[in-house]
């Protein structure tokens, strides 16, 4: 079935550093990707998605291009800040999957990034 | 937020007791989801509902029943908790895009199963 990898975490990383997290995916369609972002004690919020291939998604900071032939989506930053400690989640969306044409979300298992000032 | 409210936000209960968690949402989206969050894990799918009395298993069902008798309320029980339930509980609703659905997620349920 439908599967996404991420890389295991914690990531540490001082303020203003490059930020790399690795994501690939396994899918028998043509899923759409995502990360979220999840701050401590709260719930997940999208921060960004593509939908095909090749697509770039992008929001604060943060990009990740939709990679077909690599099945990747890697997450990166530039220059990260101390605000960005949270834990951020790959995810697809295959209308395939459980939640008939609304495709439900498979998760990879989190990267907790901390950011040291 | 669009506008899903989970409760309780916290609870305690022992092995063996039935513990039912509530999902309200306001803008009567079609789609809802119950995950768990657990270390090593990411999120997992409960069980999920398309419709009013409309509901079908995810990949970690065993152990919890749902029901969905109004479109805003999706709740989640676990007849007789065990610890290994002990998680934090994720609502979700789905919204259907033109390109794609987009998912928004509840603030949790942290429950501990002693």
């Amino acid at each position: 079935g439908d599967s996404v990898t991420q890389m295991e975490g914690p990531v540490t990383l001082s303020e203003e550093a490059f930020l790399t997290i690795n994501c690939t995916y396994t899918a028998t369609g043509y899923p759409s990707l995502f990360w979220y972002v999840q701050y401590p004690g709260e719930g997940l919020q999208l921060l960004l998605k593509a939908t095909k291939a090749d697509d770039k998604g992008s929001n604060k900071g943060f990009e990740a291009t939709y990679r077909k032939e690599t099945t990747s989506f890697h997450l990166e930053k530039g220059s990260v800040q101390v605000s960005d400690s949270a834990v951020y989640f790959c995810a697809l969306s295959d209308p395939g999957n459980y939640g008939g044409s609304q495709g439900n979300l498979i998760f990879g298992k989190g990267t907790k990034l901390s950011v040291k000032p | 937020d669009a506008g899903i409210t989970q409760s309780p936000r916290h609870k305690v209960t022992e092995t063996g007791t039935p513990v039912t968690l509530r999902c309200h949402q306001t803008e009567n989206h079609r789609y809802m989801y119950w995950y768990r969050q657990d270390p090593g894990h990411g999120l997992r799918l409960i069980h999920y509902s398309y419709g009013v009395k409309d509901t079908d298993k995810g990949e970690v069902s065993d152990g919890y029943s749902v029901s969905r008798s109004k479109t805003e309320d999706f709740l989640l029980t676990l007849e007789s908790a065990t610890s290994s339930q002990t998680s934090v509980y994720f609502c979700a609703i789905s919204v259907k895009r033109a390109l794609d659905t987009e998912a928004f997620f509840g603030q949790g349920t942290r429950l501990t199963v002693v």
